[in-house]
């Protein structure tokens, strides 16, 4: 298995374009996580979903962003419009429900909004 | 809310040394807690957990519910311990909520 895929590894946009970011967890996996990295705030849980369902999504920041995971094997990460403080580098992980904590991380999409 | 907290950004520690990074959490229940590394270039990874009580790459952690800490320890630094270093807390029971990430703390091993 490759582990968690995510794409594009980068992304640099202009303010005001709308984002997509792209995750494919690993076949199996229950949950799904959308994680946000800055400097300034850590690791931070945005939303996650067990068998494709929205759990909690308490730490979406704003209604620009919103995620969806129409099917087991992809979710998406959507900023619209995108703002320079969107700026950082987003995670998508996943797990098992019995080996809970335990998450698979994928290797990161870095957003850069101009 | 939850928070974890490490108070160490950078750590830096020769070659053979101890190492310790500190970590402290608020809950008031029992929480689960777990130590996440990321090497360079490669993916955050789990390291320990508390319940395992297991020791990984020479590493070990020990819960202190007194103290609402998590240290990460180990007595002889090598090289390739050099990574950034995360503390995770899980607050409910069963399933596999998100864990709550402390800020970091990246660790340099001095030759």
């Amino acid at each position: 298995d490759a582990g968690v895929i995510q794409s594009p590894r980068h992304e640099v946009t202009e303010m005001g374009q709308e984002v997509t970011l792209r995750c494919k967890p690993i076949s199996g996996h229950d949950y799904l996580f959308w994680y946000r990295q800055t400097m300034m705030r850590g690791l931070e849980l945005l939303i996650y979903f067990n068998n494709n369902v929205p759990i909690d999504d308490s730490g979406m920041p704003e209604d620009r962003f919103s995620a969806k995971m129409p099917n087991a094997s992809f979710s998406t990460l959507k900023i619209q419009p995108s703002e320079p403080r969107d700026s950082a580098v987003y995670f998508c992980a996943s797990s098992l429900v019995r080996v809970a904590g335990e998450l698979f991380f994928g290797e990161g999409s870095r957003l850069t909004v101009l | 809310a939850q928070r974890v907290t490490q108070p160490e950004k950078l750590l830096s520690v020769f070659k053979g040394a101890p190492v310790e990074l500190k970590c402290n959490y608020s809950y008031s229940g029992s929480p689960e807690l777990f130590w996440y590394v990321q090497y360079s270039r490669q993916r955050l990874q789990l390291l320990l957990r508390h319940i395992s009580r297991e020791s990984i790459k020479g590493f070990t952690a020990d819960l202190n519910k007194g103290e609402t800490s998590f240290h990460l320890k180990k007595p002889f630094a090598q090289e390739e311990d050099s990574a950034m270093y995360y503390c995770a807390l899980m607050v409910s029971g069963g399933g596999a909520d998100g864990l709550t990430f402390g800020k970091g703390t990246h660790l340099i091993i001095q030759p």
